[in-house]
């Protein structure tokens, strides 16, 4: 079953403007992951914020979490076309090592 | 330094044939696994292995999927008998360890198995 719910499921934009990616989650985390996947390929890790983080920020990236209401979220700033791709959370780790994902974000950023 | 890799990258095979995946994870890693893509259900954990051992085999599912791990590197993901709900982006990661501060895991590029 899908811990992590992404929304919205595709998401268009002009490049320059920002993206925001909410994720929501069911059970306890240890952390939480944003990955990128370009064309159903390999996922390139992108930010890890643990469970007592608030706000963690990763160049033009800026996550939030908030655990009481079990959701986080992830901020391209500036975004550019080369960002055009599907981005997932996924919770996990710790005892708790391995990750389960939701179903993705598509963003399209257009030149 | 080198990412996790895995071959084949594409692999069409016939309905009843066995197949080998393999992949290599980043040097130095204890922690594997192996997860897969489909259309249907998304990304999904099959197992997990810490050094040659395999703790959690729950995601794996079937009998006729295995998988080893040998001098605690390369891994091998095995489907018999193959069936065409088996066509799907087979992905493996690693991390240094699991649990802790250092589980964040490296994915490689996967392989795209179809089965016709």
């Amino acid at each position: 079953s899908q811990q992590g719910e992404e929304d919205p499921q595709a998401l268009s934009i002009q490049e320059g403007e920002n993206a925001t990616m909410n994720c929501s989650y069911k059970t306890s985390i240890n952390n939480l992951q944003w990955y990128r996947q370009n064309s159903g390929r390999g996922l390139v890790h992108l930010i890890l914020i643990r469970s007592n983080e608030r706000e963690k920020h990763s160049g033009r990236l800026r996550v939030t979490l908030d655990t009481s209401k079990k959701s986080s979220s992830l901020l391209i700033t500036a975004s550019r076309a080369a960002d055009t791709a599907s981005y997932f959370c996924a919770t996990g780790g710790g005892s708790n090592y391995k990750l389960t994902f939701g179903k993705g974000t598509l963003l399209t950023v257009n030149p | 330094g080198a990412g996790v890799s895995q071959s084949p990258s594409n692999k069409v095979t016939e309905k009843g044939k066995d197949v080998e995946l393999r992949c290599d994870p980043i040097s130095g890693h204890t922690a594997l696994y192996w997860y897969r893509q489909s259309l249907g259900q998304g990304l999904e954990f099959l197992i997990y292995f810490q050094g040659n051992s395999a703790p959690d085999k729950s995601g794996l599912p079937s009998d006729r999927f295995s998988a080893e791990r040998t001098g605690g590197s390369v891994s091998t993901l095995t489907i018999q008998r193959t069936q065409q709900e088996d066509s799907a982006v087979y992905l493996c990661a690693s991390s240094l360890a699991a649990g802790g501060a250092a589980d964040t895991q490296y994915f490689g590029p996967g392989t795209r198995l179809t089965v016709l």
